[in-house]
């Protein structure tokens, strides 16, 4: 079993919709972190968390650090929106930096 | 201020020849971490560095496979004798510390076809 579980492996959505992705761990982690990547380009890190919520622009990332889980939240989703998000934890006592999960592929038509 | 810049962005190697792969850690960043993704797979720790030290290289194949970070330039990958299944994208990311609260910020990878 994995060490980091995401839902859904892909996910298409109509423009306007409210998306969420979802993140579970089994290990005990100092930090979750929601990275994005587009086709071929390189990845952008969205949120570090270690607790309760942030928010930038229309995304929204929750943790719950008792339940062992995190949600990825986008408003009002746009095609620019598409791409792969990634969990990624670290986790507590490891100087190895990121654990992964598989990937959420987030496809928004217009 | 620029971000983590790795070169080259694609590098196309013959089986048997040797892949470098560059990354040049954002500035103030001393901390180093490399990943690999595989064609249709996620993306997997390789090695984390600090300036001349190799601080953990449990996801580094035991063979072929090198990296450091020397006190001036760049962290290199290094591949020698590369076989097609080394054929990944490969990204670097730099902290400015290596606590669990300190951002990451990624490079855009280097893409290695092994042919």
């Amino acid at each position: 079993k994995n060490e980091v579980e995401q839902s859904p492996q892909n996910l298409t959505a109509q423009e306007g919709e409210f998306i969420t992705i979802n993140c579970s761990y089994s290990v005990g982690i100092s930090a979750l972190h929601w990275l994005q990547q587009h086709p071929g380009g390189g990845i952008v890190s969205l949120f570090m968390l270690s607790s309760g919520k942030k928010k930038h622009g229309r995304l929204i990332a929750t943790i719950n650090i008792q339940e062992k889980h995190s949600s990825l939240h986008i408003t009002a989703s746009h095609p620019r929106d598409s791409a792969v998000y990634i969990c990624a934890v670290k986790i507590t006592g490891s100087a190895r930096q990121l654990t992964f999960g598989s990937g959420t592929q987030l496809t928004v038509l217009p | 201020n620029a971000g983590v810049m790795q070169n080259p962005r694609h590098l196309v190697r013959r089986r048997g020849q040797e892949a470098r792969l560059r990354c040049s850690p954002m500035k103030g960043h001393s901390h180093v971490y490399w990943y690999r993704q595989l064609p249709e797979e996620g993306l997997k720790f390789m090695v984390y560095l600090q300036k001349e030290n190799i601080i953990d290289e449990s996801g580094m194949p035991k063979e072929r496979f090198s990296a450091e970070f020397p006190k001036e330039g760049p962290s290199i990958l290094r591949i020698q004798q590369v076989v097609r299944g080394d054929s990944a994208a490969y990204f670097c990311a730099s902290s400015r510390s290596g606590e669990g609260e300190s951002p990451l910020h990624f490079g855009n990878g280097t893409r290695l076809t092994v042919t």
